[in-house]
Order: structure tokens, then sequence, then C-alpha cells
């Protein structure tokens, strides 16, 4: 079945590490690819979105993201990580145009920086 | 104004209750969704309206009953819900169709409605 995979279920750094969270996805032809966050008991928030033209995108918070069409991926990453961005993080697609939009989440992964 | 509003933010609700759901965009949206997510989970989609007609139904139980009076508005009403219902209910809107080459088909999320069933 076409998915969205996130690999690592739960991730723990020290602070000033860096970040790269795996996002795959299993759908041919053009798609829309997102990052969301959600802090503890907050609501989801669109960290970075890609759509088209440049691969590498920039979102906020330092985060960015690349899109790799030939790895079906779209990696987020931060080169430094802060206590405050303990949360979940979920990618997401949205498959070709002229199917539904159906905005699909990955399992999340939970992103816990400690002191 | 690029913010979903949802109301109520908690709603405890008994079995044989019958409340509502609402969620309120002005961004000019033109498809409008419900999401259910339970802890530690992702959101799964339960509606969607695409210019106010319900597109997408992912197999929902007949006791969630959505409705989009307007381009602005969309409810979902609940009756004889059942305590595995408990869950974060999450309203998005995004652009539509017609806007996905200039605008991707970005969501935006509402805070969600936290409901309990006992």
């Amino acid at each position: 079945a076409q998915s969205v995979s996130q690999h690592n279920h739960h991730v723990i750094l020290s602070e000033a590490a860096s970040l790269e969270l795996g996002c795959n996805y299993s759908y041919g032809g053009t798609v829309n690819l997102f990052w969301y966050v959600q802090y503890p008991g907050q609501h989801l928030q669109l960290l970075l979105k890609y759509f088209s033209g440049d691969p590498l995108v920039k979102g906020i918070k330092g985060f960015e993201a690349e899109f790799i069409k030939s790895k079906f991926s779209f990696n987020l990453r931060k080169p430094s990580v802060q206590w405050s961005d303990t949360a979940e993080y979920f990618c997401a697609v949205i498959p070709p145009t002229g199917t539904a939009s159906k905005l699909t989440f990955g399992t999340g992964t939970r992103l816990q920086v400690t002191l | 104004d690029t913010e979903v509003t949802q109301t109520p933010k908690h709603l405890v609700m008994g079995m044989t209750n019958k409340k509502s759901l609402k969620c309120e965009q002005h961004m000019g949206h033109r498809a409008m969704y419900w999401y259910k997510q339970k802890a530690k989970k992702p959101p799964e989609l339960m509606f969607v309206y695409s210019y106010e007609k319900l597109s997408i139904n992912e197999s929902v139980p007949s006791r969630f009953s959505p409705e989009c009076p307007n381009s602005s508005l969309l409810n979902l009403h609940l009756h004889a819900l059942q305590p595995e219902d408990s869950a974060l209910y999450l309203c998005a809107s995004s652009p539509g169709e017609r806007f996905q080459r200039t605008e991707g088909r970005g969501y935006t999320f509402g805070s969600g409605t936290r409901l309990t069933v006992v």
C-alpha cells in the first residue's frame, strides 16, 4: 500500500547536537510534502513544506528538509537542537494531483532533547 | 487572519448525549477536513469537504455526522458515541485544488477539541 514511513520512532539528543529525521514515501508522481511539529499538549504546527522548485526547503525555527526524488525521501534536519525542540514530529504527504486531496501522516518521531 | 478556530477546546459527553464540534476559518480556503488523533498516534483523516461538498468519508461510523454550512464553517455532529471515540478532534483547511500550483496544498490545523466520552 502507498504510505509514508518514519523509521525513527524515538530520538534522544543532547542540546546542540545535530538532528536528522527520516521520511520516505511510496507514491509515484508529483507529491506535496510536509513536516509538522506537535509540542506537548499543543496543536500541529507546520514546520515547512515542499511542492515544487528548490528541493532544499527552509522552514521555521531553523529547520530544513531536502526532497530527494530518486530516494523518495524528505528528511528533516537541524544543525543544533535546543531543549525547546522536544516534541513529536510528523512527516506528511499529499499524493499526486488527480488523487483526492488527502494529507497522509507518517507514524511520527518523538524527539527528546536533554540538557 | 491565518487561523483555524475550533470550539469547544474540551468536551465531556455521555454516551447518550448529542453534541457538536465547530470549526471556522476566514482564509478563503475551499477545502476543510476533520481528523481524529489518539494519544501518541498521528492524525487520521475522517472527512474532507471540497467547495462545501463532502468529497471523502473514510468509512467513519454514522454516529459522526459532518456538516459544512458555508465555505468558512465546518461542524461535526456527535451522537451515541462510545468511550473509544475519546480523542483529539482536529479541523484543518487548505486552499483547494485550484490553488495547488501557486500555494501547494498546505493545510492549516486548528488547536483541536479534546473529547472525552464517559
